[in-house]
């Protein structure tokens, strides 16, 4: 069993559309991390989380710890957000991340 | 201020080939990080290194597989013997000190065994 499941898997939607990609995960973290993935392969790390929710422009990201829980949300999606998201957690007992499999966003103007 | 770098962009070996994949670290980061990409799959941790250490390599395949971060020049996995199963992007992150969340990834490698 994966220590990290993302769902959905795919996800196809309209420009201008909301947009949610749920993340949960089954070991104890310091830190949570929503990763964007371009065609061609590059990771930028768009948040990390510990507690609460963070916002960066069109994105917003929150975590509940208690329920082991993430969420990473789009507002008024558009054509260029079409990427792979990842969620990736650190885990208390060591450095490394451990992955989701990842959500391929396509969005459609 | 470079991010991290990663060469060669592409690889292309035979079956049998070593394959040797290069990450330079950001300017002030000690700590590297090795992770693998498989066709239609998600990242997996390999190994972590610090300067002339390995952290932790409970990632990496038992045989064939070696990673170094010596003092000088850019964290080294290797690869030796390919298979065509090595195919995969391997990417490298670092991060400044030991508990600090937040990496920061290369552009990654794509090895190709034919």
């Amino acid at each position: 069993k994966n220590e990290v499941e993302q769902s959905p898997q795919n996800l196809t939607a309209q420009e201008g559309e909301f947009i949610t990609i749920n993340c949960s995960y089954s070991v104890g973290i310091s830190a949570l991390h929503w990763l964007q993935q371009h065609p061609g392969g590059g990771i930028v790390s768009l948040f990390m989380l510990s507690s609460g929710k963070k916002k960066h422009g069109r994105l917003i990201a929150t975590i509940n710890i208690q329920e082991k829980h993430s969420s990473l949300h789009i507002t008024a999606s558009h054509p260029r957000d079409s990427a792979v998201y990842i969620c990736a957690v650190t885990p208390n007992t060591g450095n490394q991340f451990y992955f989701g499999t990842g959500t391929s966003l396509t969005v459609i103007p | 201020n470079a991010g991290v770098m990663q060469n060669p962009r592409h690889l292309v070996r035979r079956r049998g080939q070593e394959a040797r994949l290069r990450c330079s670290p950001m300017k002030g980061h000690s700590h590297v990080y090795w992770y693998r990409q498989l066709p239609e799959e998600g990242l997996k941790f390999m190994v972590y290194l610090q300067k002339e250490n390995i952290i932790d390599e409970s990632g990496m395949p038992k045989e064939r597989f070696s990673a170094e971060f010596p003092k000088e020049g850019p964290s080294i996995l290797r690869i030796q013997q390919v298979v065509r199963g090595d195919s995969a992007a391997y990417f490298c992150a670092s991060s400044r000190m030991r508990g600090e969340h937040t990496q920061y990834f290369g552009p990654g490698t794509r090895l190709t065994v034919l």
